[in-house]
């Protein structure tokens, strides 16, 4: 099993739906959860962390489910600049991070 | 803010040639990383380094040479490449090791 599972998609969403992914992780001692956008050849940029209470910025809100080892993502009012890769990224005891390998989002007009 | 910066950013290169792939932070980070990507995978890290004169391996150390002398660089050598380093080269810095990560534009590397 890898320790970070993302669907890789892609998933096609119109302009203005909301859409959500989720990331599973297999070490339960994992202490810290990001999500990153990547654009097409560029570098993964930070998006958001992800804390146990879950947050919201703007129209992305994050969320953490240590009992069933999941993070997920979802995008209100999508806009065709969300087109990216999205990964899922956890740090583990001992100061690893992994990486997923990324979910393609593609929006459409 | 330049951040972390790459060079070169893409190079071509035959079977057996070396060459030395350089990351440059003006952060003060103490944390540097060095990645590879490929299709379908997350990015895998092949060394690290935790402060000026120190590194260690990572996920995917094998073929790979790396060197912290000054703090603001790390250094990432391929003393003969193989087709198989072909990839997408990403190297990331951070001021603690808990995230995040802050990444260089890449280097679009391949071996023929």
């Amino acid at each position: 099993r890898k320790e970070v599972e993302q669907d890789p998609g892609p998933f096609n969403v119109p302009e203005g739906a909301t859409v959500a992914f989720n990331c599973t992780y297999s070490n339960s001692a994992s202490q810290s959860f990001f999500w990153y956008r990547q654009d097409c050849r560029k570098e993964p940029k930070l998006l958001m962390s992800v804390y146990s209470s879950g947050n919201e910025d703007g129209r992305f809100t994050a969320q953490l489910n240590r009992a069933s080892q999941y993070i997920s993502l979802l995008i209100r009012d999508s806009k065709l600049s969300d087109s990216a890769t999205y990964l899922c990224v956890v740090v583990e005891y001992g100061n690893k991070l992994v990486f997923g390998a990324g979910t393609i989002l593609r929006v459409k007009s | 803010n330049a951040g972390v910066t790459q060079t070169p950013k893409f190079r071509v290169l035959k079977t057996g040639q070396s060459m030395t792939l350089l990351c440059a932070q003006d952060m003060n980070h103490e944390y540097m990383y060095w990645y590879r990507q490929d299709p379908g995978m997350g990015l895998r890290l092949i060394h690290y380094s935790v402060g000026e004169g120190t590194t260690a391996k990572g996920e995917v150390p094998d073929g790979y040479n790396v060197s912290r002398l000054k703090k603001q660089n790390f250094l990432l050598g391929l003393e003969s490449a193989a087709p198989s380093q072909t990839s997408v080269y990403f190297c990331a810095s951070e001021e603690d090791r808990m995230g995040p990560q802050h990444f260089g534009d890449g280097t679009r590397l391949s071996i023929l």
